[in-house]
């Protein structure tokens, strides 16, 4: 089964609202999960990096006001999608890994959760 | 220049051919791993290698850290294996990864 789960797969919503997408290590604690978003036939986009306990650290050209992340417990972060707009429809998709950093670990996906803004 | 470079971007071939995906990158790195991206979109850790070679059923990994590149191999390729194969390293240092623009490969039956 899936070691780094995502929710919701699918999420359709109107221009204007707020939407929340959950990752999930299911049996494992990740102190650090990571958050990408990728455009049709383009690769992966770093957005941030989720730390638990601590303020998330986000890359350059992500609006922080704009894609809230929340790791609030050692299996659980959180991505919400502010006052959404048509242009934040992509496919955002979560990582973690076993041990404290991605280069250290072995990495886990989440299964990714395509958002469409009306 | 893109720090990850992937070789070919789009590849086809014929069930039971002999694939081969090329990744060169130019900074110093802790690890590289190999993903798997099917056309739903969810993404499958493959491989991750900092020296030599790993071999997992119908693929083997290798990486060569001198020359700075790596090669994914698929044997007795099936239309199952068609789906994106992305390249990415960590650098050394950073928790971070740095991907590759992806190998779109498709098996023919």
């Amino acid at each position: 089964g899936a070691v780094v789960s995502q929710h919701p797969s699918r999420v359709i919503c109107k221009s204007g609202t707020s939407v929340k997408i959950e990752c999930r290590s299911l049996d494992f604690q990740a102190t650090t999960m990571f958050w990408y978003r990728q455009f049709p036939k383009q690769s992966l986009m770093l957005m941030a990096t989720s730390n638990e306990g601590s303020k998330a650290t986000y890359e350059q050209g992500v609006e922080k006001d704009k894609f809230l992340i929340n790791h609030a417990s050692l299996t659980l972060s959180t991505l919400t999608v502010t006052s959404a707009h048509p242009e934040d429809s992509s496919f955002y998709i979560c990582s973690a890994g076993r041990l404290a950093g991605e280069g250290t670990g072995e990495l886990f996906f989440g299964e990714g959760s395509r958002l469409t803004v009306l | 220049k893109n720090e990850v470079e992937q070789s070919p971007q789009n590849l086809t071939a014929q069930e039971g051919e002999f694939i081969t995906i090329n990744c060169s990158y130019s900074v110093g790195i802790s690890a590289l791993h190999w993903l798997q991206q099917h056309p739903g979109g969810g993404i499958v850790s493959l491989f991750m290698l900092s020296s030599g070679k790993k071999k997992h059923g119908r693929l083997i990994a290798t990486i060569n850290i001198q020359e700075k590149h790596s090669s994914l191999h698929i044997t007795a390729s099936h239309p199952r294996d068609s789906a994106v194969y992305i390249c990415a390293v960590s650098r050394q240092g950073a928790q971070k990864l740095v991907f590759g623009q992806g190998t779109r490969l498709t098996i023919n039956p």
